[in-house]
């Protein structure tokens, strides 16, 4: 079946660093999105990426997706404390289907 | 936007004993409803697909008579877990798409803590 992998498991960074979470798939996704899971919190939907080679940016946040539309990347610009959480990419092979998500990386973030 | 409410929040229960969870999707109609469990400082894994007016599809390794799911209406899914064990405390999860929405987001509800002693 499907397997997505993300890497790095933890990340500690100083605040005012850039963090950078990293996601594969086995499989060519129709799609990926990623997700942040606050401490003791449920995961919220940050965003979705479609087109092969897509880049897009939420403020400090850039998610990238490959050209195979196997991998995917999220890089965070000049961390804060506010971003402290788990990053989690999820990818879709089918519309509507289910999804299947990465291990996550858990971001903590030293004032 | 979408909203996936999830009850309850929390629950301790004794051994032996059910557990039924539900999740309604508030301002949309859910035809499928996907339920997560999640252990500590891990990933979500995907338990189950619910599926409304049909059977529950199962992932690999999951028991269908121990984590009994019910889609009876288009907003509401239920999970009861039978005669809970220790070890199936865990963080619950459900999640729903918008389907009006190509490609939708999944929406996840709160997500429920239970912890059987």
């Amino acid at each position: 079946g499907q397997q997505v992998m993300q890497i790095p498991q933890y990340q500690h960074v100083q605040e005012g660093e850039d963090f950078t979470t990293y996601c594969n798939s086995s499989t060519t996704l129709s799609n990926i999105q990623w997700y942040k899971q606050r401490p003791g919190g449920h995961p919220v939907f940050l965003i979705q990426l479609v087109k092969s080679g897509e880049v897009k940016k939420q403020k400090r946040l850039t998610f990238q997706f490959g050209e195979a539309k196997k991998n995917s990347s999220l890089h965070i610009t000049a961390t804060q404390t506010t971003d402290v959480g788990t990053y989690f990419c999820a990818g879709v092979n089918t519309n509507a289907g289910k999804s299947t998500f990465g291990d996550g990386t858990t971001l903590t973030v030293k004032p | 936007g979408a909203v996936v409410s999830q009850h309850p929040s929390r629950v301790i229960c004794k051994s032996g004993t059910s557990v039924k969870i539900e999740c309604r999707s508030l301002d949309f109609q859910a035809t499928t409803m996907f339920w997560y469990r999640q252990f500590p400082k891990q990933s979500l894994m995907l338990m189950a697909t619910s599926n409304e007016g049909s059977k529950a599809t199962y992932e690999q390794g999951v028991e269908k008579d121990k984590f009994l799911i019910n889609h009876a209406s288009l907003t509401l899914s239920t999970l009861t877990v039978t005669s809970a064990h220790p070890e199936d405390s865990s963080f619950y999860i459900c999640s729903a798409r918008d389907p009006r929405t190509a490609w939708a987001p999944l929406h996840f509800g709160n997500g429920t803590r239970l912890t059987v002693t």
